[in-house]
């Protein structure tokens, strides 16, 4: 099993839409989860974190976690074309690895 | 805040030469640094992580006698790529992150490397 698992995609959304994504995780003492978004060539930057079950939200994102079912996904409401991107969900493992999923690509379309 | 610069941005060097990528983070206390390695479609692959002052602890399967990684301060780490052959071309990235202010960590714009 790896570390974190996300489905590859690509997911396509029309623009205006919610797009979400999904993130599953191994180790079972992992506090700390994140998410970034990687543009073609680029090096990700971060979009959220979140440590606590639960939702929580920024702007037209919302990190849900879910420590017992040991996942972690991302809603993006209101989707624009400007957020077609490979989104990596990242887990501090072991208490300090921090390890990427495969990443997901999404597609909004206009 | 936040800012972790690296560089080169793009590197193509002879197969047998090495490479040296400096990772720097400019507003914050880097106490631990990641080294990744990605392919093309492919995510990132932890090679390293180092603490501040500490030898870096490799990932299964990754040379530590062929990527030399240095973490002297709390601001700089190193990445040299020894003995580059073809198959080491890659994007590699580094990230920093202040354990003293949280887990988020942030990277800087990577370095592609080409080696011929």
């Amino acid at each position: 099993q790896k570390e974190v698992e996300q489905n590859s995609g690509p997911l396509s959304v029309p623009e205006g839409a919610i797009a979400s994504l999904n993130c599953t995780y191994s180790d079972r003492g992992s506090q700390s989860f994140f998410w970034y978004r990687q543009y073609s060539g680029k090096s990700p930057e971060l979009i959220m974190f979140i440590y606590s079950n639960g939702d929580k939200e920024d702007g037209r994102f919302t990190a849900q976690l879910n420590k017992a079912s040991q996942y972690v996904s991302l809603l993006i409401r209101d989707s624009q074309p400007s957020d077609s991107a490979t989104y990596l969900c990242a887990v501090n493992i072991y208490g300090n690895k921090l390890v990427f999923g495969a990443g997901t690509i999404l597609r909004v379309k206009s | 805040g936040a800012v972790v610069s690296q560089h080169p941005s793009w590197v193509i060097c002879k197969s047998g030469t090495s490479v040296k990528i400096e990772c720097r983070s400019l507003d914050f206390q880097a106490t631990t640094m990641f080294w990744y390695r990605q392919f093309p479609k492919q995510s990132l692959m932890l090679m390293a992580t180092s603490n501040e002052g500490s030898k870096a602890t490799y990932e299964q399967g990754v040379e530590k006698d062929k990527f030399l990684i240095n973490h002297a301060s709390l601001t700089l780490s190193t990445l040299t790529v020894t003995s580059a052959h073809p198959e080491d071309s890659s994007f590699y990235i580094c990230s920093a992150r202040d354990n003293n202010r949280g887990t988020e960590a942030f990277f800087g714009q990577g370095t592609r490397l080409t080696v011929v």
